[in-house]
């Protein structure tokens, strides 16, 4: 049972960097999401996805990039990394885009930028 | 708009202490609610959830109802356990709005032996 998967678990990135961040689930739903947390502020939403091809904002989207060009897939892009990019990242995945559907979460990316 | 304010943590307790961990919402639609729980080193999971007022969410000896008078929905559990340690996450989700979800910022329970 893979459910999520990310990876890399960890990364170190220096100012200016780029790198993408990989999400895959294996579970054919439609709805993916990008979170960063950070302390003392619970989970934010980066950008979502409703469906392949089918990309839009969240709460902070500044900074990133996405794109959803397989069901299974939803790549994080960190263009030009920043310290205040520094946080874990988590994707999920849920089913349906009903407000009561279960959010299938991955183990998370640590990155920090220095 | 809308939002999730939980109590701050960290919170400590003795093994088979109480363990309230308080949330409240505002929300311009009719929300779910949810609380999700972060064990060390893994990513977060359903622990429960209520879809309408007065429902009742429970699991693994927790329990959560949802309050719309009081825009509350509330984590409780009668006798905590050191497997009990983890960070916990109120949250809800409004619409059919892709399953977004807006996070209450996570309250750190350590539970000693």
């Amino acid at each position: 049972n893979a459910g999520v998967t990310q990876t890399p678990k960890f990364q170190v990135l220096k100012t200016g960097q780029s790198m993408t961040l990989q999400c895959a689930q294996d579970m054919n739903h439609e709805y993916m999401s990008w979170y960063r947390q950070d302390p003392g502020m619970g989970l934010r939403l980066i950008h979502y996805s409703v469906g392949a091809g089918i990309t839009d904002q969240g709460e902070v989207p500044n900074g990133y990039n996405v794109s959803r060009s397989t069901t299974e897939d939803f790549p994080l892009r960190l263009l030009s990394a920043a310290p205040s990019q520094t946080s874990v990242y988590f994707c999920a995945s849920s089913s349906t885009g009903t407000a009561d559907t279960e959010a299938f979460f991955g183990q998370g990316t640590r990155l920090t930028v220095v | 708009g809308n939002s999730v304010t939980q109590m701050e943590g960290p919170v400590t307790l003795s093994e088979e202490a109480f363990l309230t961990i308080n949330c409240t919402y505002t929300a311009t639609g009719y929300p779910s609610l949810f609380w999700y729980v972060q064990y060390p080193g893994e990513g977060l999971q359903l622990l429960l959830k209520a879809t309408k007022a007065d429902d009742k969410g429970s699991n693994k000896g927790f329990e959560a109802t949802y309050r719309k008078e009081t825009t509350s929905f509330h984590l409780e559990k009668g006798s905590v356990q050191v497997s009990d340690s983890a960070v916990y996450f109120c949250a809800l989700s409004i619409g059919n709005q892709g399953g977004k979800l807006i996070f209450g910022q996570g309250t750190e329970l350590s539970v000693k032996p």
